[in-house]
């Protein structure tokens, strides 16, 4: 089964400096997905990567997917208080799949 | 923007009691999932719903699970003698196609059995 890794956990920064946060798969990953969770709510897309070497950025928010395609990292440039929540990362296990699988997420605190 | 909403928030229920969540998809999506989240633990797949019938289930979904889509606006999930451990946050999710398509998902309910 295809099993997702997140580094680091968890991620404590000053605001305005800038983090990255990594999702490593077993497999070979055929879409990969990243979400943001508040506390107690729901998962927020935040972006879609499919094609090896794919950067995808949503304002200060930048995920790529390596070309090997088993590896997406996750930047957040400048980071605000807003940004603050536990990042996770879902894959598509399988052509015509129709579930996710997930990492154990990482939780961000930023710090004022 | 649409969204998929989830009621209730919050179910506690004796343990041995039946439980119905209910939540309602964004309107044009056409598959339908539900996911659940242990305490502490990662986001679980649990079912995928198409055209009337499962199209997916995990080894969790067994027969004290089913999902209805009783009308063309709710999906809900069924929970027969619930148990202890299935005290979780349960997480229902749409999307326009079946795979290669980003789920959106609801806010969740929080199922405490007790």
């Amino acid at each position: 089964s295809q099993e997702l890794e997140q580094s680091p956990q968890s991620l404590i920064v000053q605001e305005g400096k800038n983090l990255t946060i990594n999702c490593t798969s077993s497999k070979t990953l055929y879409g990969l997905y990243w979400y943001k969770q508040k506390y107690g709510e729901g998962l927020i897309f935040l972006m879609m990567l499919q094609k090896g070497g794919e950067e995808k950025s949503h304002e200060k928010i930048t995920a790529k997917l390596d070309e090997k395609k088993q590896q997406s990292s996750l930047h957040i440039t400048a980071s605000q208080p807003s940004h603050a929540g536990i990042y996770l990362c879902g894959a598509d296990i399988g052509r015509g799949a129709q579930k996710l699988v997930f990492g154990q997420g990482t939780r961000l605190t930023i710090n004022p | 923007e649409p969204e998929v909403t989830q009621t209730p928030s919050h179910q506690v229920t004796q343990m041995g009691q039946e439980v119905i969540l209910r939540c309602v998809p964004i309107s044009n999506h056409l598959y339908f999932y539900w996911y659940r989240q242990i305490l502490g633990q990662k986001v679980e797949f649990l079912v995928s719903f198409y055209n009337n019938e499962i199209s997916e289930k995990s080894e969790i979904f067994d027969d004290q699970f089913s999902v209805e889509r009783p009308d063309g606006s709710n999906f809900t999930l069924k929970i027969r003698s619930t148990k202890l451990e299935d005290s979780a946050m349960y997480f229902c999710a749409s999307s326009v196609q079946g795979s290669h398509q980003p789920q959106h998902f609801g806010d969740g309910t929080r199922l405490s059995i007790l």
